[in-house]
């Protein structure tokens, strides 16, 4: 059981180049969430999606784009990267469930520099 | 909003030391609370979990009772290993609007000498 696979793993960009990450994850879960985690920040909600065809702003959203075309999948896009956005990028998802007890679920992360 | 406050680290302890990492929160429901454990080079866990007062969560040798009256779940181990040296997050997750979108603590730093 994979769970949340992110790709890629690693990956150095040029100031100005675009990217796109990817999150698929196979539990069938409905939300699905991407992060930032920088040194004494903690994580840092940019993106969170409720089901397929939805997406949502977080907390720092300025500088990305997200997409959920398939219900496994949640695509975080950089149209220009600025070395700002140096940073570890987590992937989350959730079951359904109503009830507030369900846990997360994360991938091992995608580290991105930008030079 | 809500929010988590967790001790600063790092905190760094001897092997079979005792652990105690605070955690506090503010919240308007009545949340379920989380701690998560994050290895090198990994991604975030779920170490345990609380869902209502007084509900003690645990795992791997870890507690954490929720204390509403002091709104608080704090992280306790007896004997810490060299292999629990990791960061672990306090969060907090409740219904909103039809969705679930947790908070978390900045994470606490654990290093665990032989």
């Amino acid at each position: 059981n994979a769970g949340v696979t992110q790709t890629p793993k690693f990956r150095v960009l040029k100031t100005g180049q675009s990217m796109t990450l990817l999150c698929a994850q196979d539990m069938n879960h409905e939300y699905m969430y991407w992060y930032r985690q920088d040194p004494g920040m903690g994580l840092r909600l940019i993106h969170y999606s409720v089901g397929e065809g939805t997406t949502a702003k977080g907390e720092v959203p300025d500088g990305y784009n997200v997409s959920r075309l398939k219900k496994q999948n949640f695509l975080l896009g950089l149209e220009s990267a600025a070395p700002s956005q140096t940073s570890v990028y987590f992937c989350a998802s959730r079951g359904l469930s109503r009830r507030s007890n369900q846990p997360q679920h994360f991938g091992d992360g995608t580290r991105l520099s930008i030079l | 909003g809500n929010s988590v406050t967790q001790m600063e680290g790092p905190v760094t302890l001897s092997e079979e030391a005792f652990l105690t990492i605070n955690c506090t929160y503010t919240a308007t429901g009545y949340p379920s609370l989380f701690w998560y454990v994050q290895y090198p080079g990994e991604g975030l866990q779920l170490l345990l979990k609380a869902t209502k007062a007084d509900d003690k969560g645990s795992n791997k040798g870890f507690e954490a009772t929720y204390r509403k009256e002091t709104t608080s779940f704090h992280l306790e181990k007896g004997s810490v290993q060299v292999s629990d040296s990791a960061v672990y997050f306090c969060a907090l997750s409740e219904e909103a609007g039809g969705s679930y979108i947790p908070t978390f603590g900045r994470g606490t730093s654990l290093i665990v000498h032989p």
